[in-house]
């Protein structure tokens, strides 16, 4: 079966300004997840959604980071305006809900610096 | 926060060799999984172990479970080049399929 895909895989912008990144999860999968990864640390989940409904948000700053998932498929997160801590790797995961607290499944993810 | 803990950080050794790598973690789980990460890449899921269980193996993978001391190891026989990563526990933690990892431990194999 087809992967996680994202894109961009890598983005350079200056503080900011705002960027967008995109997510198409393994068919099928109703559960998707966006990860925050700072170098030298590991994934820390930004929002947790299931189908086209938040279920976990605790950990996205509002003020800046936005994320949809319109006809639950894809989604975006989209951060407007950046700032320089901004910078690090946004993962996008999937997992099969059938399986209840089954593994998740990675993409390559989007290698942000703001500069 | 973090939930896991990898102890060591940092780790290396010579291929053919077994490393491995440990888990501390802080409140009660369902499952505790282990994630490889390449150099620049997404992460791997490696193996799931439940709240339940002691010992799992998967290839020349072995992870145990010790919930009364909220700990879990990882071992890899046999290491190849290959398993050059860094290795990543995670917990699921009450009804929430939310995991929380730890900071990761960096192995390096030397052929």
């Amino acid at each position: 079966e087809a992967g996680v895909a994202q894109s961009p895989r890598y983005k350079i912008i200056e503080k900011r300004q705002s960027v967008a990144f995109w997510c198409n999860p393994i068919s099928g999968h109703a559960t998707l997840y966006w990860y925050q990864q700072i170098l030298g640390q590991g994934p820390k989940l930004l929002i947790q959604f299931q189908n086209n409904g938040v279920v976990d948000d605790s950990q996205l700053p509002k003020d800046r980071f936005s994320a949809e998932r319109l006809k639950g498929v894809d989604s975006t997160l989209k951060i407007q305006p950046a700032k320089l801590e901004d910078s690090a790797v946004y993962l996008c995961a999937s997992s099969n809900r059938a399986r209840l607290m089954s593994e998740q499944y990675f993409g390559p993810g989007t290698r942000l610096t703001v500069t | 926060s973090q939930q896991g803990e990898e102890d060591p950080q940092a780790l290396s050794i010579q291929e053919g060799e077994n490393a491995t790598m440990n888990c501390s973690y802080k409140t009660s789980i369902n499952n505790l999984q282990w994630y490889r990460q390449n150099s620049g890449r997404g992460l791997v899921h490696l193996i799931l172990i439940r709240s339940n269980e002691r010992e799992k193996h998967s290839g020349r993978l072995r992870v145990t479970l010790d919930t009364s001391k909220k700990s879990s190891s990882l071992l890899i026989t046999a290491s190849r080049a290959a398993d050059t990563a860094s290795y990543f526990c995670a917990t699921a933690q009450g009804g929430s399929e939310k995991l929380v990892f730890g900071k990761g431990t960096k192995l390096t194999v030397n052929p």
